[in-house]
């Protein structure tokens, strides 16, 4: 079945940086890649997604980009802002076969 | 947009009574909905796939027994923790697929905690 790695696990930056997550999947029939923001004692919010026939997507200050030949996707956020903190989680699924990665908690220091 | 609703946000029981969760697509219809466990500083796993009309699909390592399981219309499943113990304390998350290839919706969660 598919497998989803993502690092890293914790990131800490500074308020107006940028923050990068990445994954990996391992089944290339894979077509859907969600990225999820969960914030403490809330279920995961969808905040951007990407399909197989898709490199980049861009959503204001957040992009994320897919590369089907080395099978990883990666999460940017630009201009980080405190209330970027949270646990970032992405995933990757065919058809109803959804699988996510471990998730990456960010900080945004003010 | 599509919005689930989970309910109750937070619950507790003592120690072999059962606990209903219930999971609503408000909105609009949800054939297949899956129920999630969340431990602390944890990913999602995967607990179950439930469809509409059927008999949900466990994954590997959960007592179907135990994690009762009803989607018994196109907007409503429930999960029912039977004879509860502490270890079945978590954080439990259900979300609906969309179809199409259009995702999941997530629930807002339900915090369990057995005493």
């Amino acid at each position: 079945g598919e497998n989803v790695e993502q690092h890293p696990s914790t990131l800490s930056v500074q308020e107006g940086d940028s923050a990068v997550i990445k994954c990996t999947y391992s089944d290339s029939a894979s077509n859907y890649f969600p990225w999820y923001k969960q914030e403490l004692g809330k279920g995961p919010q969808l905040i951007i997604d990407i399909r197989s026939n898709v490199g980049e997507k861009k959503d204001q200050r957040i992009a994320v980009t897919l590369n089907k030949t080395a099978k990883h996707f990666s999460l940017h956020i630009t201009e980080t802002q405190p209330e970027d903190s949270a646990v970032y989680f992405c995933a990757a699924s065919i058809g109803n076969d959804m699988r996510f990665g471990a998730g990456t908690r960010l900080t945004v220091k003010p | 947009g599509a919005v689930v609703s989970q309910h109750p946000s937070w619950v507790i029981c003592k120690s072999g009574t059962s606990v209903k969760i219930e999971c609503r697509s408000l909105d609009f219809q949800a054939t297949t909905m899956f129920w999630y466990r969340q431990f602390p500083k944890q990913s999602l796993m995967l607990m179950a796939t439930s469809n509409e009309g059927s008999k949900a699909t466990y994954e590997q390592g959960v007592e179907k027994d135990k994690f009762l399981i009803n989607h018994a219309s196109l907007t409503l499943s429930t999960l029912t923790v039977t004879s509860a113990h502490p270890e079945d304390s978590s954080f439990y998350i259900c979300s609906a697929s969309l179809g199409g290839g259009y995702g999941y919706t997530f629930g807002s969660g339900t915090r369990l905690t057995v005493v």
